[in-house]
């Protein structure tokens, strides 16, 4: 069935940059919007931001200054960048799949642990 | 940014009851082009990412056991889970895509 797995380090220092993959399994990245979104240890969840397949963007603006969200299509993989992270950045980074930027998520990934300590 | 509150925080019921959890968003997300509440509801189990349960406010996602079920428009809607099992228990959270930032409710923590 169709997959979505995060990979990345678990542990980033501060001030540095949180960097994060998501790999589509066993189904296509053209024809959706991808997303990123975290979730802080006990917490809610927050949008971080999308792409479609073709590079549109849209980010949430509490983030922008510090979030770039790239795709690959080639290997079927979108990528999340985020600059300057503090301890507000620890969390689990879901990516996840909405059909249109009118739709709810369908799709998510597993999920990863991102703790911001030096 | 639209903000989404849910009511209660959290809820105990019995085997079998009735649990009704309660979402507000600051504005409508009921798009009048064509009659649709952009709104869904997810459940979260400890360790597990959410899952999709309700689209449209009201639609159920394939798959999702039809003791829960989605209603409201405008601003307010409810998720009713019609006969508490022990495998409901989770937390769950309502979200509106009508606008960017999409967002989500706070959750409520159900348990039995």
């Amino acid at each position: 069935q169709v997959q979505l797995q995060e990979s990345g380090p678990g542990l980033v220092k501060p001030s540095e940059t949180l960097s994060l993959t998501c790999t589509l399994s066993n189904g296509s990245i053209s024809h959706y919007y991808w997303s990123w979104i975290r979730q802080p240890p006990g917490k809610g969840l927050e949008w971080i931001g999308y792409i479609y397949y073709s590079g549109t963007t849209d980010y949430n603006a509490s983030l922008k200054s510090r979030v770039t969200i790239s795709v690959d299509t080639s290997k079927n993989q979108f990528s999340l960048k985020l600059s300057s992270v503090t301890a507000a950045d620890t969390a689990v980074y879901y990516c996840a799949r909405t059909y249109s930027t009118s739709s709810s998520f369908d799709l998510w990934g597993q999920g990863t642990l991102v703790t911001v300590s030096s | 940014d639209i903000v989404m509150t849910q009511s209660p925080d959290s809820l105990s019921e019995s085997l079998g009851e009735k649990a009704t959890i309660n979402c507000k968003s600051s504005q409508s997300v009921l798009y009048s082009g064509n009659n649709k509440n952009y709104l869904g509801w997810y459940q979260q189990k400890p360790g597990q990412p959410p899952k999709l349960l309700i689209y449209w406010a009201s639609t159920r996602e394939s798959g999702v056991p039809d003791r829960f079920s989605g209603s409201g428009s405008g601003t307010d809607f409810t998720l009713t889970i019609s006969s508490l099992q022990a495998e409901d228990v989770a937390v769950y959270y309502c979200q509106q895509y009508y606008s960017t930032p999409w967002t989500f409710g706070q959750g409520t923590k159900v348990e039995v």
